[in-house]
């Protein structure tokens, strides 16, 4: 058990709408990373929350965005959804700002768009 | 752009062989190499990672080389178990706050 809490670990959803992916972090950490795994893509880094401020970027789409609380919580919002949504979205966390520092992955949210 | 690539994709060896996995970078900047094991249904978990100024780090049947020069790095299971059976990915950081992931490589130890 890495620490690192997702909620929920299944949704079933329809095109077109909004789902919001729930993080909580390990204690202590103030990074949370947002990644997408798709079954023939690999791990996409999507974006990363530093203590409350975004740090870094990747490939994540303009209908998805990403917040971290002040209790260093995260959300993922993916709205319009769309049938290749459907993936893997991890999350995982680290003591500071990184990337040189480990990164503890959750076990991971399911979501399936019909 | 910033890539990893990592071979092979799939690696099938007897139960007691090694198995070695292979990653190459892109970005100079790299300094930071974690390997991941992911078990199905299940998040990836940290194995073993290197810093660019180590060559090698061993912790029990897992190794890791690095080659900066050749911007190159591999894992090294010695002595495989069945329950070594998993997706295996390697990473590196860049120098923008990024970690890319290789594309994973599904190791089966047959018993």
């Amino acid at each position: 058990d890495s620490g690192v809490t997702q909620t929920p670990k299944h949704l079933i959803t329809a095109t077109g709408q909004r789902v919001t992916l729930r993080c909580s972090p390990r204690s202590g950490d103030l990074s949370v990373y947002w990644y997408q795994q798709s079954l023939d893509q690999g791990l996409q880094f999507l974006i990363q929350y530093y203590n409350g401020e975004e740090r870094a970027k990747g490939n994540i789409l303009e209908r998805f965005s990403a917040q971290q609380f002040p209790d260093l919580h995260s959300e993922l919002n993916l709205s319009s959804l769309e049938l290749g949504d459907s993936a893997l979205y991890f999350c995982a966390s680290s003591p500071s700002v990184g990337p040189s520092d480990t990164q503890y992955f959750g076990p991971g949210t399911r979501l399936t768009v019909l | 752009g910033e890539n990893v690539e990592q071979h092979p994709s799939t690696l099938s060896v007897q139960e007691g062989d090694s198995a070695v996995i292979k990653c190459t970078y892109s970005d100079s900047a790299s300094n930071y190499f974690p390997w991941y094991k992911q078990e199905l249904g299940k998040g990836p978990q940290l194995i073993i990672d290197i810093r660019s100024n180590v060559g090698e780090k061993k912790d029990q049947r897992i190794a890791v080389t690095l080659n900066k020069t050749a911007k190159h790095f591999s894992l090294h299971i010695t002595e495989t178990q069945p329950e070594d059976s998993a997706v295996y990915f390697c990473a590196a950081d860049t120098g923008g706050f990024k970690t890319i992931f290789g594309a994973g490589t599904r190791l089966f130890v047959k018993a």
